[in-house]
């Protein structure tokens, strides 16, 4: 079964330290995965795809087949980087198919 | 340009009462999505729409429809609301398909009691 984890419910860093928020999914076909943002009193937003391989306000993600995995990474977290963060597979074809979201982990970034 | 607007930010229903959810987008988007979000759970797709005159059953459509009679409006309707539909809603809408972003909406807080 197409499934998204992210098995930490909370992050918490100080300012500087490095982030990496885990994002394991199972899937049978070639996957398409996401990064999507929300920021307190805001919409949820994309955040970054691995497909365009870009780095958006210094975050990083890497798809690793054989790990299942797409781990997003900062190398010096920031304050305004609390957020809740969801990693998302794309199920089926772009045209017809569907995101599949994890459970999301809040980032908690202590001054 | 607004974007994807929500209406209503928040609602309390008792159990069994019906309401309709609707949801707006201005950027000539094709695609329409409802999500719910839970604690614990992310966001569950319920239906969506590739289309005007289209809709689809995501993961958790049971208790839920949806109409699309105009490309900008996705409606969501709850014909007998209960409790565990409490939860915050979600539209977005994307321009063709899931290579494109999808934008989302600012959600509506719904309490069933």
């Amino acid at each position: 079964a197409q499934r998204v984890t992210q098995p930490e419910k909370l992050l918490s860093v100080f300012k500087g330290a490095p982030v990496e928020l885990k994002c394991n999914y199972s899937y049978s076909g070639s996957p398409e995965l996401f990064w999507y943002v929300q920021y307190s009193r805001q919409r949820l937003q994309l955040l970054l795809r691995h497909i365009s391989r870009e780095s958006i306000k210094g975050f990083t993600a890497d798809l690793n087949k054989g790990e299942t995995s797409f781990h997003l990474k900062k190398p010096f977290a920031q304050e305004e980087d609390s957020a809740m963060y969801y990693c998302a597979l794309l199920h089926g074809s772009s045209n017809t198919g569907k995101l599949i979201f994890g459970q999301g982990t809040t980032l908690q970034v202590k001054p | 340009n607004a974007g994807v607007t929500q209406t209503p930010k928040f609602r309390v229903l008792k159990t069994g009462q019906s309401m309709t959810l609707l949801c707006a987008q201005d950027m000539n988007h094709e695609y329409m999505y409802w999500y719910r979000q839970d604690p614990g759970m992310g966001l569950r797709l319920i239906h969506y729409s590739v289309g005007e005159g289209t809709t689809a059953k995501g993961e958790v459509p049971d208790g839920y429809n949806v109409s699309r009679l105009k490309k900008q409006n996705f409606l969501l309707g709850l014909e007998s609301a209960a409790p565990s539909q409490t939860s915050v809603y979600f539209c977005a809408s994307s321009l063709a398909g899931l290579q494109e972003t999808q934008y989302f909406g600012p959600g509506t807080r719904l309490l069933v009691l």
